[in-house]
């Protein structure tokens, strides 16, 4: 069966500190990999997805990065983290296959404080 | 450009009352709706989807959802609610995008089921 991990579950960091936040698939190979943010009262916002390995698009300009250097790892990086960082963060996946059908799976978040 | 609006951030229900969770959309193609359910510090997990075919989809824990195509509406809905069905509900639509699928999710809906 899948599986999605996501580590740090919870991260507090200072201002200008740089993050990295990584997210594993196990089970399937060639996945759709997403970040959201989720943060509070204001819904889950797209950040980037990834139909392939250094395959990124990227939904809203902004402090944060993401890469995918292997098929079942999707990272997001920050250099610099700013106050605005702060929130929930969700990674999901969704199966091959050129369909928007396919349901996403979300793994557990990491929960950021930056201070 | 594809857009999810739940009406309402808080519904306040005693138990065994029914509810009604209100999501529209806008999209200028073909769309897959889906709720998802949000227990605290968790992360999202589907309740339902549409894709084509009934318009009325049933999902887990006895809540349904109605596509209206007309009034671009797939609003939730359950007859009878329980104390545990307290949780953050959001409506999603899948579209294509430049890179393959993506999800774009409303506000949310903040469920609050009282005894």
């Amino acid at each position: 069966s899948q599986t999605i991990h996501q580590w740090p579950a919870t991260l507090v960091q200072p201002v200008g500190s740089p993050l990295s936040l990584e997210c594993t698939v196990e089970g399937t190979s060639n996945p759709n990999l997403y970040w959201y943010r989720q943060a509070a009262g204001r819904g889950l916002q797209l950040l980037f997805y990834s139909v392939g390995i250094g395959q990124i698009s990227s939904e809203v300009p902004q402090n944060l990065s993401a890469s995918r250097p292997q098929d079942r790892q999707f990272i997001l990086s920050s250099k610099k983290l700013l106050l605005s960082d702060s929130g929930f963060y969700l990674c999901a996946w969704k199966g091959t296959g050129d369909s928007g059908a396919n349901v996403l799976t979300f793994g557990a978040g990491s929960r950021l404080t930056v201070l | 450009a594809q857009s999810v609006t739940q009406l309402d951030s808080q519904v306040p229900v005693f138990e065994e009352a029914p509810v009604e969770l209100r999501c529209n959309y806008s999209s200028s193609v073909s769309v897959y709706l889906f709720w998802y359910v949000q227990y605290p510090n968790q992360g999202l997990q589907l309740l339902l989807k549409y894709l084509s075919g009934s318009t009325l989809v049933k999902g887990i824990n006895g809540f349904e959802a109605e596509f209206n195509k007309s009034q671009t509406s797939f609003h939730l809905r359950k007859p009878s609610v329980h104390i545990s069905d307290t949780a953050e509900y959001f409506c999603a639509v899948s579209e294509r995008g430049t890179g393959g699928f993506k999800t774009i999710f409303g506000a949310g809906t903040r469920l609050f089921v009282k005894a």
